[in-house]
C-alpha cells in the first residue's frame, strides 16, 4: 500500500514567489495534518482537517499561508508570497479514527526560499 | 498551557543501552507516544503508552508513569542505525491532535 505522498520533494524559489505543496493521504484516513519542521522550532502543527474540513488552523503562521482539502485524496498548502524565513521541511501526515491516533507521515517537502 | 521536555542530544556507544526521557505538563493527559526520525526522513511511530508501566517491542521499550508525568524510551543493544531523532508526543483527552516534543537527537558511536 502506498503511504502518504507529497510533492515536490524539494522546492527552491525566490522571495515573493508563490509556493504550492501537495499531499495525498493514505486512502481511508479521515484526518490530514500539515507540519513545518525547523531546527529552531521543531515540529509545528500548522493545520489539520477532518473529512476534508479544516478543524484547527491556529498554527498557521500568518495570512500568507493557506491550506485546502478539496477531496479526501488531496490537499495543498500554499504560501504567497514566500519569504526566506519560510524555509523548512513541510510534512503532511494522515491518521484514521482520531487526530490523536498514530500519524503516518509523508516524506516531506524541503522548501528553500532565497 | 502544556509543555514537553526531552534532552536535545544524547550520545551512546554501539551495543549499549540508552534511555531518552520525556517529562510533560498538560491538562487532560491520556497517553504518550514515541516517534523516530532519521536524518532526511519522516517521523515514524514507535510505541504508545496509555497505561503506567513498560511496553516492549523488540530492542525498544517505552515506559510511562502518570503520577510523575514522565516517560522514557529505552533502546537496548544499540546499533549504528539507531542514530536518529526521537520525539515524544502527548495525547490529551478529547478530540485533539498529538502534541510533539522538540526531539532528542541520538548519536550512536563505535
Amino acid at each position: 500500500d502506498a503511504g502518504v505522498i507529497q510533492s515536490p520533494r524539494h522546492e527552491v524559489t525566490e522571495m515573493g514567489q508563490e509556493v504550492t505543496l501537495r499531499c495525498k493521504p493514505i486512502s481511508g484516513h479521515d484526518y490530514l495534518f500539515w507540519y513545518r519542521q525547523t531546527m529552531m522550532r521543531g515540529l509545528e502543527l500548522l493545520i489539520y482537517f477532518n473529512n476534508n474540513v479544516p478543524i484547527d488552523d491556529s498554527g498557521m503562521p500568518e495570512d500568507r499561508f493557506s491550506a485546502k482539502m478539496p477531496n479526501a485524496s488531496f490537499s495543498t498548502l500554499k504560501i504567497q508570497p514566500s519569504e526566506p524565513r519560510d524555509s523548512a521541511v513541510y510534512f503532511c501526515a494522515s491518521s484514521f479514527g482520531g487526530p490523536y491516533n498514530e500519524q503516518f507521515f509523508g516524506p516531506g517537502t524541503r522548501l528553500t526560499v532565497l | 498551557g502544556q509543555s514537553l521536555e526531552q534532552p536535545s542530544e544524547v550520545t551512546a556507544v554501539e551495543g549499549a543501552i540508552v534511555q531518552i526521557n520525556c517529562t510533560y505538563q498538560t491538562s487532560g493527559f491520556y497517553g504518550l507516544s514515541w516517534y523516530q526520525q532519521h536524518d532526511g526522513g519522516a517521523p515514524t511511530f514507535l510505541s504508545y503508552n496509555g497505561l503506567d508501566g513498560l511496553e516492549e517491542t523488540g530492542r525498544f521499550s517505552s515506559f510511562l508513569s502518570r503520577s510523575d508525568s514522565y516517560g522514557y524510551l529505552l533502546l537496548q543493544e544499540l546499533q549504528m542505525k539507531d542514530s536518529a531523532s526521537y520525539f515524544c508526543a502527548v495525547r490529551n483527552s478529547g478530540n485533539t491532535p498529538l502534541v510533539f516534543g522538540k526531539g532528542t537527537r541520538l548519536s550512536v558511536i563505535a
